[in-house]
């Protein structure tokens, strides 16, 4: 069974800082893997998708990278902004209909 | 995103009462997904559709009914609600282009079971 973790569970930086989320997973025959971002009371926006053949996908300020041999994504966001402040999920599909299995997340905090 | 809308947006039920969520997608996606969320558990997959009629379980699929008789309605069904099941529960949809399969949600229902 696919197990998905994420170190820390939350994290405060100040503006101006890059910021490096980290994501594990157990099984690396995955599909793709996915990163949300999440606000309080809110749905879930995909910010990026990372298929099982790519090392690394960007998009602006943000670039998530994939090593399925070690089980590990990266997602990075340059000059964090107070913006930024939001619970970061990441997910990992497995084929056969794309059934995710998350994260439990990390909640950032940009401070001014 | 991908035109998703769940109704209703919060409800309140009674322990015992059968309770049905509603899930509508505008863009004719094939593959829709229901989900809760719990603080501790993160986000669980319910059930699964690939398609009308179509249907099978995900992680935590007891105490849960799902049907697809058009593309468009993806709806979950509590047989009778119970306490275990207040959560957040959220639908996507999984959109298919040439750079992969993307998972949008929906903006969630608030479920409260007493």
């Amino acid at each position: 069974k696919q197990e998905v973790t994420q170190i820390p569970a939350a994290l405060s930086v100040p503006e101006g800082e890059n910021l490096v989320l980290n994501c594990s997973f157990t099984d690396s025959a995955i599909y793709n893997l996915q990163w949300f971002r999440q606000d309080p009371g809110k749905g879930l926006t995909s910010l990026l998708l990372i298929q099982s053949s790519q090392r690394e996908q960007t998009s602006g300020r943000l670039n998530a990278s994939l090593d399925k041999s070690s089980g590990r994504s990266t997602l990075y966001i340059a000059a964090s902004q107070p913006g930024d402040s939001a619970t970061y999920l990441c997910a990992v599909g497995k084929a056969a209909g794309n059934k995710l299995t998350f994260g439990g997340g990390t909640r950032v905090l940009v401070k001014p | 995103d991908a035109g998703i809308t769940q109704s209703p947006r919060h409800k309140v039920t009674e322990t015992g009462t059968p309770v049905t969520l509603r899930c509508h997608q505008t863009e004719n996606h094939r593959y829709m997904y229901w989900y809760r969320q719990d603080p501790g558990h993160g986000l669980r997959l319910i059930h699964y559709s690939y398609g009308v009629k179509d249907t099978d379980k995900g992680e935590v699929s007891d105490g849960y009914s799902v049907s697809r008789s058009k593309t468009e309605d993806f709806l979950l069904t509590l047989e009778s609600a119970t306490s275990s099941q207040t959560s957040v529960y959220f639908c996507a949809i999984s959109e298919s282009r040439r750079d992969g399969d993307t998972q949008y949600f929906g903006p969630g229902t608030r479920l409260t079971v007493l």
